[in-house]
């Protein structure tokens, strides 16, 4: 089955600086790449997502890259505010949603 | 207005008892799931109903059953907790079934088993 892996664990960043979190995959098949924000107590949430016949999809602060060829993807927050403090998760779909393990971002204001 | 709900948001129960998690989705989506999130945040599949079908079972124990009365609803019942089932079990609906259909997750649920 799939297997999804997401680096770094935990990040953090000044107020302003960008964030990047990245994601493998093992399945070739893959073909949607959703990302989750997971606040507190919350369930996640979706902030954006990607198709395989996309390489890029960009939405006010939030981008997303798939490479298919290398089987990775990668989320882009630029200008970090405090608000953006939460557990991210990207996961991949063939035909079951495989979730990475999660990073942990702390912006520091 | 909430797009999917959960009850109860907090579950303390002792081992060996019987206990269910409800869950309602108001988007009129045809698919939902139930996810189990543990102690280290990793989230994975358990079950989806696709009108009243399950189509995804993983290797969860057969004391945990999905019913879903109608498309709005999928409750979780688990039979003889163990204190390995701790950890907060997660709701969510889709509009299809298909791999690439948004997933929306509802709030949570946090059991304990002592």
């Amino acid at each position: 089955g799939e297997n999804v892996e997401q680096h770094p664990s935990t990040l953090s960043v000044q107020e302003g600086d960008s964030a990047v979190i990245k994601c493998t995959y093992s399945d070739s098949a893959s073909n949607y790449f959703p990302w989750y924000k997971q606040e507190l107590g919350k369930g996640p949430q979706l902030i954006i997502d990607i198709r395989s016949n996309v390489g890029e999809k960009k939405d006010q602060r939030i981008a997303v890259t798939l490479n298919k060829t290398a089987k990775h993807f990668s989320l882009h927050i630029t200008e970090t505010q405090p608000e953006d403090s939460a557990v991210y998760f990207c996961a991949a779909s063939i035909n079951d949603m495989r979730f990475g393990a999660g990073t942990r971002l702390t912006v520091k204001p | 207005d909430t797009a999917v709900s959960q009850t109860p948001k907090y579950l303390v129960t002792q081992m060996g008892n019987d206990k269910s998690i409800k869950c309602e989705q108001n988007l009129g989506h045809d698919t939902m799931y139930w996810y189990k999130q543990d102690s280290k945040k990793f989230l994975k599949i358990m079950f989806s109903y696709n009108n009243k079908e399950l189509i995804i079972n993983e290797t969860v124990p057969n004391r945990f059953s999905p019913k879903s009365p109608d498309k709005a609803h999928l409750n979780l019942h688990i039979n003889s907790l163990e204190l390995g089932d701790s950890a907060v079990y997660f709701c969510a609906s889709s509009h299809g079934g298909l791999s690439t259909d948004t997933q929306y997750f509802g709030p949570g649920t946090r059991l304990t088993v002592l």
